[in-house]
This record gives structure tokens, sequence and C-alpha cells, in this order.
């Protein structure tokens, strides 16, 4: 079965730091393009950050470049998202998603991020 | 930057057609896809490509896409149906719509 699964959100203050975590399983990870999308509570999606296969590519939204960071180990599986200097505004559920060409085949079930004081 | 429009929200009869429209400039020369997402859960793909169904879609789902518009077309709604519904585009970044929430009556 294919599965994501994300770690890693939480309560944190604003400007902090928080890495999530997405374990994947049941397909072979290294050749798919990966990706991060959010979800405000109540509002809509929206892509954060993508990564090719290699890692030798990765895009990211302009509201989040030179906050976050995304980036996958394929020894382990696994794709991550370094956020640092965090706001208010990017409280929300993080989704983990496998990309295929450019549609989403596979999302995990999200991580809740919660950026207050 | 491009952008995708969709209503808000559409209404829908049980049993009969639901379409939920995503517009965008020239919308017609890209890949359209579509997801439903119901509370509290991950969105999935219903429909990918236009008018490809992944395996698990009802046959019920459908899609066009043409000029302007593409349309995510539910026939024989079902309150299951009742969900929010995104396109999504793949521009220089990837893009999604607003959202629309299918009401079934």
């Amino acid at each position: 079965e294919v599965q994501l699964v994300e770690s890693g959100g939480g309560l944190v203050q604003p400007g902090g730091s928080l890495r999530l975590s997405c374990a994947a399983s049941g397909f072979n990870f290294r050749i798919y393009w990966m990706s991060w999308v959010r979800q405000v509570p109540g509002k809509g999606l929206e892509w954060v950050a993508n990564i090719n296969q290699d890692a030798s590519e990765k895009f990211h939204v302009d509201s989040v470049k030179g906050r976050f960071t995304i980036s996958r180990d394929n020894a382990k599986n696994s794709l991550y998202l370094q956020m640092n200097s965090l706001r208010g505004e990017d409280t929300a559920v993080y989704y983990c998603a496998k990309q295929e060409g450019g549609w989403y085949s596979t999302w995990g079930q999200g991580t809740l991020v919660t950026v207050s004081s | 930057s491009y952008e995708l429009t969709q209503p808000l929200s559409v209404s829908v009869a049980l049993g009969q057609t639901a379409r939920i429209t995503c517009g965008g400039n020239n919308i017609g020369s890209r890949n359209v896809h579509w997801y439903q997402q119901k509370p509290g859960q991950a969105p999935v793909v219903v429909i990918y490509r236009d008018n490809n169904r992944p395996s698990g879609s009802p046959e019920r789902f459908s899609g066009s896409n043409s000029g302007n518009t593409a349309t995510l077309t539910i026939s024989r709604a079902q309150a299951g149906d009742e969900a929010d519904y995104y396109c999504q585009v793949w521009d220089s970044n990837i893009l999604f719509g607003g959202g629309t929430k299918l009401t079934v009556l």
C-alpha cells in the first residue's frame, strides 16, 4: 500500500523553527517528484515546495523563500521541510504529496503547524 | 501570475448532475487535475490530465477542458459527493483554484 506519513508539527512561537518529516512506503520513492502543500484551517490548498528525484531541483512558493527548505533522503524514503523564521500566517496543516507528472496521486494525512505566542 | 477561478459553492439535487468550473486564461492548453476533499481528510484526486479517472474514482466523475474553462462533472450526484473540490495546474509552479463547496440537496 502506498503511504505517506507526516510528523513534526506542533506549536511554535513566531520566529521559531520546525522540521517536518514525511515517511514514504509502498512505492519506489527515489523516482518521484515530491511536494509539500499546506492548508490554513477552513481555507484552500496552497503549494509550498517541491523537489525532484535527486534533489538537484527545488522550488518554493515566494512567501516562504529564504525561510523554508525542502529536502529528501532517498536512502531513508523520507521527505523534509525545514521551516525557519515562522510567522502566524504559516499556521496550517502541511501535507506531503507524491507527484505523478503534474498531479498528486497520493497525499499524507497532514500535520498541523501552529505559530503563536 | 496565472490564476484559477472557481465558484465558491455549487448545489445539486440528489441524483442530478453537478458541474464545477475552473476558469483560467487559455486553460485549455494546460493539463487540469481535480481533487475532492471531505472534512477532516486529505485531498484525493478524482480526475487527472483533464479527463482521466484514477483507479477508485467513480465513473460518475468526468472532466473536460477547453478554451478558458475546465469543468468537473459529477453525474447522478450522491450525498457522499458533498465535499470541497479543487482544480490544479502546473504553471511555472503548482497552482490550485480556490475551491468549490458542493452541496447535495
